[in-house]
């Protein structure tokens, strides 16, 4: 059964603390994305990457780490030096062909205690 | 830097009446657009994606139109049903084909 599992579906954080969200994908896609989406508001760029062991920076990457050693993972580690990171996080994939469509998983809820 | 806007951005029709939902950007140089439907709590499920040569893209009751000159796209729902109730956002990719920058989304209520 292909396609993208993000884990945990919901996480819990104290402030102060890291926390990495999980993100595999199946599909053989060379390119992987995450996204932050607020309540009621469209999606933001966090960090994308478009083959192992290369990323780049999204709109948004300050208190956000990611890496990518494997083509199939891309885990978002939300540092304590993301002032505000309650929000729901998603992640998708992309065959970086010309195609380029995006495929989403089922997203992580953060919310900090 | 793109913009993408969706309005309205809540709209709530009785069952059986056609959906006409607009997006709009600012950079018309695009490599591609992309539909999606979000029910809530929900990761985002792909619907259609219009590439920059193209004008539509259809599936099924879903018929989106692109006009790259003016900026615009609308996403059609023919026959609108209460299973169609749902977020529904536009994003534009960029030319170098690497990033999506998404709408706002527009909450859409069937009502039966």
């Amino acid at each position: 059964d292909g396609g993208i599992t993000q884990s945990p579906k919901y996480l819990f954080r104290k402030e102060g603390q890291n926390v990495t969200l999980s993100c595999e994908q199946n599909l053989n896609h060379d390119a992987m994305y995450w996204y932050r989406q607020d309540p009621g508001q469209g999606l933001r760029l966090i960090y994308y990457s478009q083959i192992v062991n290369d990323f780049q920076k999204g709109d948004i990457a300050e208190g956000y780490s990611v890496s990518r050693e494997k083509k199939e993972s891309f885990p978002l580690t939300v540092t304590s030096a993301q002032k505000n990171p309650t929000a729901f996080y998603l992640c998708a994939s992309a065959t970086g062909s010309s195609y380029n469509e995006q495929f989403f998983g089922p997203g992580t809820r953060l919310t900090v205690l | 830097k793109q913009e993408v806007t969706q309005i309205p951005a809540a709209l709530s029709v009785p069952e059986g009446e056609n959906l006409v939902l607009n997006c709009s950007f600012t950079d018309s140089a695009i490599y591609n657009l992309q539909w999606f439907r979000q029910d809530p709590g929900k990761g985002l499920t792909s619907l259609l994606l219009i590439q920059s040569s193209q004008r539509e893209q259809t599936s099924g009751r879903l018929n989106a139109s692109l006009d790259k000159s003016s900026g615009r796209s609308t996403l059609y729902i023919a026959a609108s049903q209460p299973g169609d109730s749902a977020t529904y956002l536009c994003a534009v990719m960029g030319a170098a084909g690497n990033k999506l920058t998404f709408g706002g989304g527009t909450r859409v209520l069937v009502k039966p």
